[in-house]
């Protein structure tokens, strides 16, 4: 049981590229997230699904892009590559049954810099 | 809205003495309050949460934090600080919505001198 991974662990792009990063988890979990957290500041969700084919926005989804065919996987994709997309990204995953009171699971980040 | 503030952006404390890290949120509604701790080049890992019942609510590696629901207040408390502990500590509110997701104050570092 290897919970919640992540790759890259670190990346630099150059400004226009494009990327994606990759979450797995393997606990069966339904709910998955995509965080941000920029130097001084607290996580901020990006994207979150509640089911394979089942995707929405968080709080700062713009220039993002996800997809979730697969319960496992959780990829986030930036398309674009601007500098404001310098980050560490942490994806998480909720025990099945989506409720507040469930634990979320973090991975352990991709730390990506845009220059 | 929902909103989480840790006031103390960075904390020292001698080995062995005890610690207290403030949390103040604003949830119209019973919150749902965690706390995370990051270890530096780490995930996040929970060290505890409330939802209900007792107010003082224990957690791993020796923490505890008390909800206090008329100071807005669910602070992390440790006893005796190990070198171990340094690291970011992350206080969250869960939220009611489509996600039921969370959202985090700033966090507070802490770091412990022998």
């Amino acid at each position: 049981n290897a919970g919640v991974t992540q790759t890259p662990k670190f990346r630099i792009l150059k400004i226009g590229q494009s990327m994606t990063l990759q979450c797995a988890q393997d606990m069966n979990h339904n709910y998955m997230y995509w965080y941000r957290q920029d130097p001084g500041m607290g996580l901020k969700l990006i994207y979150y699904s509640v089911g394979a084919g089942i995707t929405d926005k968080g709080e700062v989804p713009n220039g993002y892009n996800v997809s979730r065919s697969t319960t496992e996987d959780f990829p986030l994709r930036l398309e674009l590559a601007a500098p404001s997309q310098t980050s560490v990204y942490f994806c998480a995953s909720r025990t099945p049954t989506g409720q507040l009171t469930d634990t979320q699971y973090f991975g352990p980040g991709t730390r990506l810099t845009v220059l | 809205a929902q909103s989480v503030t840790q006031p103390d952006i960075h904390i020292t404390v001698s080995e062995g003495a005890s610690l207290e890290l403030r949390c103040n949120y604003s949830y119209g509604a019973t919150p749902y309050l965690f706390w995370y701790v990051q270890s530096p080049g780490q995930g996040l890992q929970l060290l505890l949460k409330y939802f209900s019942g007792d107010t003082l609510v224990q957690g791993i590696k020796g923490f505890e934090a008390e909800f206090k629901r008329s100071q807005s207040s669910f602070n992390l408390r440790k006893p005796s600080v190990h070198w171990s502990d340094a690291a970011e500590y992350f206080c969250a509110v869960g939220a009611y919505g489509g996600a039921n997701n969370l959202f985090f104050g700033t966090g507070t570092r802490l770091t412990v001198i022998p």
